[in-house]
Parts: structure tokens; sequence; C-alpha cells
């Protein structure tokens, strides 16, 4: 059974950067066809998709915050990472790390429980 | 960048009503590309519907999805206790762009 766990501080200031990992244990971050993603949700709002990254280690980001983020994997780790940088209070919110596998369509079928993350002075 | 539309944005129902959530895309999707999430208060979603009318493994079959193009809904048959939550839909199309609708809470009347 795949379980993804995110970690990282859950109190940044603001103008730094947010730093979030998110282990996977029960199966290979590097084998099969997967995107691993990060989605993030401010308390009360919907569900936004920050970015993605392919197996393969290519990466895709979502056009609104691609100027701030990255996303790197430590396939020694089993792990992948997201980075954001200049953060504001609206950055506030549970970040979640999710992977999207292939089944007629890109599913994400295995998500973390969510970090909360708060900027704040 | 496709945008998704969900309606209404809260559906006020009793247990056993029938329950029909819309998802209007700005630009067609391909029915392959189009899900459906539920998620309850305090965790993750969790995967519905996929290809828009595939059920995931252990949903029940009062869950069901249709459209095609721009218009997809979720229809619940009639709501469980169990039920009440809010309902996304979610676009993995050709674009590099995955996104959300902004979601259908589903409340107790």
């Amino acid at each position: 059974q795949v379980q993804l766990q995110e970690s990282g501080p859950g109190l940044v200031k603001p103008s730094q950067t947010l730093s979030l990992s998110c282990t996977v244990s029960g199966g290979s971050i590097s084998s099969g066809s997967y995107y691993w993603n990060w989605i993030r949700q401010p308390a009360g709002k919907g569900l936004e998709w920050i970015g993605r990254l392919y197996t393969s280690g290519s990466t895709i980001y979502n056009p609104s915050l691609e100027s701030r983020v990255t996303i790197s994997v430590d396939m020694s780790k089993n792990q992948f990472s997201l980075k954001l940088k200049s953060v504001t209070a609206a950055d506030t919110a549970i970040y979640y790390c999710a992977r999207a596998s292939w089944n007629d369509g890109w599913l994400f079928d295995y998500w973390g429980q969510g970090a909360l993350v708060t900027v704040s002075s | 960048d496709i945008v998704l539309t969900q309606s209404p944005g809260t559906l006020s129902l009793s247990p056993g009503e029938r329950a029909t959530l819309s998802c209007r895309a700005s630009q067609s999707v391909s029915s392959t590309y189009l899900a459906w999430y539920q998620q309850k208060p305090g965790q993750a979603p969790r995967l519905l519907i996929y290809g828009a009318s595939s059920r995931a493994t252990g949903i029940p079959d009062r869950f069901s999805g249709s459209g095609s193009g721009t218009d997809f809904t979720l229809t619940i048959s009639r709501l469980e206790p169990e039920d009440f939550a809010v309902y996304y839909c979610q676009q993995s199309g050709r674009s590099s762009t995955w996104t959300f609708g902004q979601g259908t809470k589903v409340e107790i009347k």
C-alpha cells in the first residue's frame, strides 16, 4: 500500500521560502509511470494544483505560481520536495502531496494527510 | 488554461434525496480526463469518479458520473449521511495545467 507523508516547518515568515518534503513508502518513487504532485488548499477554500514531477524528473508548474515554485526529487530518500519562495500570507494553506497514476486519465489516487503551513511574522 | 466552474456552490438536501452536481469547462475536455473527488472535513480528497463516468474502487453505485465536452454531472442517487461533503471536479487534459473546480458543498437540510 502506497503512503505519502508531508513534512516541514509549519510556520514561515513573509518573504522567506516555504520548504516541504513528501516521503513515499510502499513503493519506489523512481519506478512506474507516475506524476508526483503538490496541491494546496487555503482554509475554507478549494484545491489549487501547484505542480507535478514525472518519474523521469521533468516538472510542470501552475503558471500562476511558476516564477516562485520548484519541485525536485531525492531518489535516495524516496522523497520529492516543494520550495515556494517569497511567500506572503496568501500562501497560508494546507499543502498536500499526491500521486497521479494513469487509468483512463491521470488520477490522484494516493494523497498525503496534508501539512498546514502558516505564513506570519 | 481550462477553467472548471461548479454549480451550485452549496446544495442543501435531506438524506435519501437525489443530488445533482454540475461541472462546466471553459473549453472542451475529453471525458477521459475528467474526474470527481469527495472531501470531508479534516481529510484529503478521495477519488470517486474517473473518465467522467467510471467509479473508483470501493465507490458505491449510488454515485454516477456523466457528460462530455464542456458539461459534466455527478449524481448521488440517494444521499446517505456519509455523503455530506464537498465535491470537486478536476481535469488532467493534454494542457500542461491541471485544474480543479471550486467545489460544491452538499449539506444536510
